[in-house]
């Protein structure tokens, strides 16, 4: 599994769009990106995935370069629902189907 | 309603009692997999299955069993529970290992909270 780095914290106030960066040096042809969202005492929550330039959904943008080996999840108008940790996981342990979740990024909105 | 069921919610037990956490989904998910969560570690996988009777071990496997008869079912065992097990636990289900490529959305459970004391 390629690994990834986040910052561990981030603040934002309310209405602001969040932008969370993961760095992923060792990115893999054939991975993916995929971002998910955990709210404390639940499991993690699919946000967004994607393979190279921009995905948008409902929920969020996911920017990623040429290149690949950084990718930028970002939240428009953030509200104090968004409070929560974000989690970017990336590609296939090539020694098995392990899984292997970062620290993720504890995100925090204020009013 | 896609989704993966697990039970207890929450269980508080003595060192030793042997105990079962059950966890079923209901979207004919071939991956499945156990994991903990503890603070200041995140998720931590323990074991995962890709298949019917095929399990393997995760990054904290010791001191957990797990089975896979069937493909809804992925049952997590502690044979004798020590004070270190206690934790939060996550069961969760996806059509493919998560991160391996397209359709990685993984469903999770709603957690088990656990006391071993």
């Amino acid at each position: 599994l390629a690994k990834t780095t986040q910052p561990i914290s981030m603040d934002s106030y309310e209405g602001q769009e969040v932008n969370i960066t993961c760095s992923h040096n060792n990115i893999a042809t054939n991975d993916y990106i995929t971002w998910y969202q955990q709210f404390p005492s639940q499991g993690p929550r699919f946000i967004i995935q994607g393979y190279k330039t921009k995905v948008t959904n409902e929920v969020a943008s996911l920017f990623i370069p040429a290149d690949r080996k950084s990718s930028t999840l970002s939240l428009p108008r953030v509200s104090l629902s968004d409070t929560a940790v974000y989690y970017c996981l990336v590609g296939r342990n090539t020694g098995g189907f392990k899984t292997i979740f970062g620290a993720g990024t504890r995100l925090f909105v204020k009013a | 309603e896609a989704q993966v069921t697990q039970n207890p919610r929450y269980l508080i037990t003595v060192t030793g009692k042997k105990l079962t956490v059950t966890c079923s989904q209901n979207m004919n998910h071939e991956y499945m997999s156990w994991y903990r969560q503890d603070p200041g570690l995140g998720l931590r996988q323990i074991y995962y299955s890709m298949n019917v009777e095929v399990t393997d071990k995760g990054d904290v496997p010791e001191g957990y069993k797990v089975s896979r008869k069937e493909k809804r079912n992925f049952p997590l065992i502690l044979e004798s529970p020590s004070p270190n097990q206690t934790s939060l636990y996550f069961c969760a289900s996806s059509l493919d290992p998560l991160g391996t490529g397209r359709f990685t959305e993984a469903f999770f459970g709603q957690g088990t909270r656990l006391t071993v004391v």
